[in-house]
Order: structure tokens, then sequence, then C-alpha cells
């Protein structure tokens, strides 16, 4: 079984659309996250939810939108898709730690969703 | 958190060990290290992190200078598979978010 799915594995759209991506995690973590890797192939952290809650907000446009329907799915909607969206986003979860091993929170990815705005 | 310096890339010999340098010269006392790798077209994949000790496991080892400015990944018998992009990062206690530098291309040659 994949510990962290994403659907759809490719998704090509006109400039303009609004598109989601979906993301479930099977191995009971309680933190989510979202990560971007553009064409210069590098990874920024988008969003982080934990327990459904927004944690980590890096500045990302207003157009992108995640929803955690519960601790197993953190999805990203984008609206008004634009050509710079064009690029891999990853979404990773990870299991909080109790304290005296904080830092120690392994982050999962999935396989990607890559996405072409034309 | 703090910044790394990687080189951008190296090459290896299969069978033989990849030494993968990671510079890190002003990580603080709480802050560990991480290390993931991304094989082509797919997700990060985590292989070890380690805060000041010396850590193995099935995949690599870490050492980390006895300053803790610098540390290295070893990959003990190197294979074609290996080929990827290696990433150090250095990670807050606290933390939740992993900064991803730009990493080493190791090439795995036979």
């Amino acid at each position: 079984d994949t510990a962290v799915s994403q659907t759809p594995k490719y998704l090509v759209t006109q400039m303009g659309n609004d598109k989601s991506i979906k993301c479930e995690q099977n191995l009971g973590h309680d933190t989510m996250y979202w990560y971007k890797q553009d064409s210069k192939k590098f990874l920024k952290i988008m969003f982080s939810y934990n327990n459904k809650e927004l944690i980590i907000n890096e500045t990302v446009p207003n157009r992108f939108s995640p929803k955690s329907p519960d601790k197993a799915h953190l999805n990203l909607h984008i609206n008004s898709l634009e050509l710079g969206d064009s690029a891999v986003y990853f979404c990773a979860s990870s299991q909080a730690v109790q304290a005296g091993k904080r830092g120690q929170e392994t982050q999962y990815f999935g396989p990607g969703t890559r996405l072409l705005v034309l | 958190d703090a910044k790394t310096t990687q080189p951008p890339s190296m090459d290896c010999a299969e069978g033989r060990a990849a030494n993968l340098p990671c510079n890190h010269s002003t990580i603080s006392g709480n802050e560990y290290v991480y290390w993931y790798r991304q094989i082509h077209s797919q997700g990060p994949q985590y292989i070890i992190h380690g805060l000041k000790n010396n850590e193995t496991n099935e995949m690599a080892s870490l050492i980390i200078t006895e300053d803790r400015k610098s540390s290295t990944l070893i990959l003990p018998h190197a294979t074609l598979r290996d080929t990827a992009v290696y990433y150090c990062i250095v990670r807050r206690e606290y933390g939740n978010k992993l900064v991803f530098g730009a990493g080493t291309i190791l090439r795995v040659k036979s």
C-alpha cells in the first residue's frame, strides 16, 4: 500500500482554470504538508496542517487554498491558474513526537503531481 | 534554520563508498542535521538524521564533526540506483518545515 498518495499524477490545464490536487496518507500521521518544486528544481514548503489546523503558510498567493477534511487528507485547490503555477507539487506527512524527541519528525513524501498550465 | 552548503555534483564508482559532504557552520545547539534524497521524478526520500553523535541505519551513515559545523553522509556501497540529488538540511528542534537547498547530484557509474 502506498503510504502517501496523490491524484492526479499529471495535470494539464488552461490558464484561468480552477483545479484541485488530492493527497491521502495511510500512516496515521497528524501533520501534512504541501511543497512546490519549480522548474529550477528548488523544493519549497507551501502549507502545513496539524490535526486539520493550518500551522504553516509560506506567503503563498491566496489563489491557493488547502483543505483538510480529516487528518488523513490534505487537498490543494488552485483558482485562476497562471503559467507560473506550472511545477511539481508534493504532499508529505509526519507524526508529531513527544517532547524530548522534537525535531525528529520524519516527513514522508508522495510521488508528486506534475501540473502544466498552458 | 541554518543554511547548508553542498557541492553541486559528485561522481562515484559502483560498489565504492560515496561520501557526500555538507557544511553548516551556523548550526545552533538545538538544530538537527537531516539528509534526504530525490531520485529522478520521485518524491524526496528520508535517509538519516542526527544531532551530534554519528548515526547509522540500513541506508547510510552520518558523520557529524565534533564542532557540528559540517557532516558527511556515507553510502557504503553505492549502486546505480543511488543516483539522485542528495539534500542536507538543518532543522530546528521545534520546526516542522524542511528547507531544501540545491543539494548534490550524485552520479553512480558502472
